[in-house]
């Protein structure tokens, strides 16, 4: 089993919309959990840590649920600009090693 | 406070020849890590290392890959003799010292052709 999977899209949705991202990791003793965002051809870049009780930056709401194991991103009022491929990364435990997952394109139409 | 910096950005190999990647952490950094993606596919994590210590190399294949990060100066994947196969995106990645949501800086990645 992948340490982090990650339904791979791709998502088309309109302007405006609401779409949300589910990541399901395989070690429960992880301890950090993030989600980057990588544009084509780009590296990735840090989007937002997931904490424990859930955080909110602007239009994005992230979800942690050690019991099941996953992790969400939900991304209001999408804009054309959020167009992307979303990585959801997890350590190892509580160490400092990485898991990315495969990343969920998503495409905002107009 | 420069980010992570690699070079070169783009290399041009022979099959056969020798690809050496460079990657300087983060000031302050001392964990690295390396990555490679293929087109239209996603990150695999290959390597992390500590100064002088590679602590996780899982993903690293057996043979012609070899990295390191020494005392001084920046870390090297190494890649010889290489086949078009390895034709893809290396990023490098650093963090600082361990610890809860001690999250990942990249950088813009060297991409390597081999003809």
């Amino acid at each position: 089993r992948k340490e982090v999977e990650q339904d791979p899209g791709p998502f088309n949705v309109p302007e405006g919309a609401t779409v949300a991202f589910n990541c399901t990791y395989s070690n429960s003793a992880s301890q950090s959990f993030f989600w980057y965002r990588q544009d084509c051809r780009k590296e990735p870049k840090l989007l937002m840590s997931v904490y424990s009780s859930g955080n909110e930056d602007g239009r994005f709401t992230a979800q942690l649920n050690r019991a099941s194991q996953y992790i969400s991103l939900l991304i209001r009022d999408s804009k054309l600009s959020d167009s992307a491929t979303y990585l959801c990364v997890v350590n190892k435990d509580t160490g400092n090693q990485f898991y990315f997952g495969t990343g969920t394109s998503l495409t905002v139409i107009p | 406070n420069a980010g992570v910096m690699q070079n070169p950005r783009h290399l041009v190999r022979r099959r056969g020849q020798e690809a050496r990647l460079r990657c300087s952490p983060m000031k302050g950094h001392s964990h690295v890590y390396w990555y490679r993606q293929l087109p239209e596919e996603g990150l695999k994590f290959m390597v992390y290392l500590q100064k002088e210590n590679i602590i996780d190399e899982s993903g690293m294949p057996k043979e012609r890959f070899s990295a390191e990060f020494p005392k001084e100066g920046p870390s090297i994947l190494r890649i010889q003799q290489v086949v078009r196969g390895d034709s893809a995106a290396y990023f490098c990645a650093s963090s600082g010292t361990e610890g809860l949501n001690t999250e990942a800086f990249f950088g813009q990645g060297t991409r390597l052709t081999v003809v």
